[in-house]
């Protein structure tokens, strides 16, 4: 079936403009989940939606950062007045979160953005 | 969430097994261990989980000692596709969750 889609995949964009970058997860995953890879460095988690539940947001750094979901599909991601220290491959990733062992998150290919 | 510790880089030749370890000392009772890759430009990629008891799949083996202190991932004939950044994570599965990456393991295979 079809993964984890992200787009656009690539973003280039000037300093303080604002951005939105979307993620289509995995049809019935209820669990989603966004990451953020500086070059060279590690995943940093950002936030997470679990179905009706209020999401986590403990990972998001400025208030700048925002992110929404429709129901169980769509996620948006938006960063306001971007900054340069924002450039990084921002990754999605869905899972099941069901009652049962596993729970692995499927990942998508990221959106690569750039600030200049 | 227990923390791990990996080898920052790993060789092997092509065809041969890949070892992977990762020690999880503080590892508790309810928390299992997973193992993900990434290879280059591209997202994280599950591998396997367990327990404590072994697991195989169509990609790996997992081999958890009986103290579950520590763990290796095999890859049994690796190829040059198996290139990437492997990253053992330990966690409680309570529901939806972040996973917490550390830096991983970078393992190169040669020709």
């Amino acid at each position: 079936g079809a993964g984890v889609s992200q787009s656009p995949s690539n973003k280039v964009t000037e300093k303080g403009k604002d951005v939105e970058l979307r993620c289509d997860p995995i049809s019935g995953h209820t669990a989603l989940y966004w990451y953020r890879q500086r070059l060279g460095q590690g995943l940093e988690f950002l936030i997470y939606f679990q179905g009706n539940s209020a999401p986590d947001k403990s990972g998001l750094p400025s208030d700048r950062f925002s992110a929404e979901r429709t129901g169980e599909s769509v996620s948006t991601l938006t960063i306001q007045r971007t900054q340069q220290e924002d450039s990084a491959v921002y990754l999605c990733a869905s899972s099941l979160a069901r009652v049962r062992v596993g729970y692995e998150q499927y990942f998508g290919p990221g959106t690569r953005l750039t600030v200049t | 969430d227990a923390k791990t510790t990996q080898p920052t880089s790993m060789d092997c030749a092509e065809g041969r097994a890949a070892n992977l370890p990762c020690n999880h000392s503080t590892i508790s009772g309810n928390e299992y261990v997973y193992w993900y890759r990434q290879i280059h430009s591209q997202g994280p990629q599950y591998i396997i989980h367990g327990l404590k008891n072994n697991e195989t799949n169509e990609m790996a083996s997992l081999i958890i000692t009986e103290d579950r202190k520590s763990s290796t991932l095999i890859l049994p004939h690796a190829t040059l596709r198996d290139t990437a950044v492997y990253y053992c994570i330990v966690r409680v599965v309570r529901g939806a969750q972040k996973l917490v990456f550390g830096q991983g393991t970078r393992l190169t295979i040669n020709p």
